[in-house]
C-alpha cells in the first residue's frame, strides 16, 4: 500500500488565484480529513468526511472547499487564496470511525503540502 | 473548547537517559488519546492510541499512560537513542466529535 498521499509536495500562488491539493489514499479507509500546520498553532481541521458523498466542516474551514466522490479520493480546493492560508496541509485518514467497540482509530497522515501565498 | 497543552516545548536529554513528556487537556469527556511523531518536513506517525477506558499502551521502549480524570497523559521514552529526535504530539477526540484537539508538541532532541 502506498498509504496516504499528497500532491503537490510544494506550491506558490499568488493572492487570489485557486488550486486543489490532491489527497488519495489506498487503504479503503472511511474517514479522511484536512489539517492545516502553522507555527505556534498546532494542527488544526479544516474540513473531513465520513465516507463518500459525507463531508463537514472543521475549525477553520472558511476559503476551503472539498469534496468525497469516491472513498479513495479528497481533494481540498482553495478559492481564492490569501496570505493568510499560506501553511502546511496535511491530509489524514482513519479506517473505522467509532463503529462498535473495537475501533481502529489510528490516524494515518500524507507527508504534507507546503504551500506559500505572496 | 478542549484544550491540549504540551510541557516542556522543547528538551535535550544524552542519549540513553530515560524520559517523560507531558500532555494535558482541559475536557475529561475524551474518546481517545494518541500520540504522534513528526520529523522536519514529514508527516505524523502514529505511535500510542489509548481508549478513554485505558490506563495505559506499550510498544517497544515507549509508554502512555492516561488519567483521565485529571486530565493528563504522559508518554515515557525509555533508554533514549539519538534516533528519537523529533517533535512529540498529543491529540485528544472528544466523545461524540470527529475532531482531533493538538498540542503544540514537545520538540526532543537527544545527544549522542
Amino acid at each position: 500500500n502506498a498509504g496516504v498521499t499528497q500532491t503537490p509536495k510544494f506550491q506558490v500562488l499568488k493572492t487570489g488565484q485557486s488550486m486543489t491539493l490532491q489527497c488519495a489514499q489506498d487503504m479503503n479507509h472511511e474517514y479522511m480529513s484536512w489539517y492545516r500546520q502553522d507555527p505556534g498553532m498546532g494542527l488544526r481541521l479544516i474540513h473531513y468526511s465520513v465516507g463518500a458523498g459525507i463531508t463537514d466542516q472543521g475549525e477553520v474551514p472558511n476559503g476551503y472547499n472539498v469534496s468525497r466522490s469516491t472513498t479513495e479520493d479528497f481533494p481540498l480546493r482553495l478559492l481564492s487564496a490569501a496570505p493568510s492560508q499560506t501553511s502546511v496541509y496535511f491530509c489524514a485518514s482513519n479506517p473505522r470511525w467509532a463503529s462498535g467497540e473495537k475501533t481502529t482509530d489510528t490516524q494515518y497522515f500524507g507527508p504534507g503540502t507546503r504551500l506559500t501565498v505572496l | 473548547k478542549q484544550e491540549v497543552t504540551q510541557i516542556p516545548a522543547a528538551l535535550s536529554v544524552p542519549e540513553g537517559e530515560n524520559l517523560v513528556l507531558n500532555c494535558s487537556f482541559t475536557d475529561s469527556a475524551i474518546y481517545n488519546l494518541q500520540w504522534f511523531r513528526q520529523d522536519p518536513g514529514k508527516g505524523l506517525t502514529s505511535l500510542l492510541l489509548i481508549q478513554s477506558s485505558q490506563r495505559e499502551q506499550t510498544s517497544g521502549r515507549l509508554n502512555a499512560s492516561l488519567d483521565k480524570s485529571s486530565g493528563r497523559s504522559t508518554l515515557y521514552i525509555a533508554a533514549s537513542q539519538p534516533g528519537d529526535s523529533a517533535t512529540y504530539l498529543c491529540a485528544v477526540r472528544e466523545a461524540g466529535s470527529y475532531q482531533l484537539t493538538f498540542g503544540k508538541g514537545t520538540k526532543l532532541s537527544v545527544i549522542p
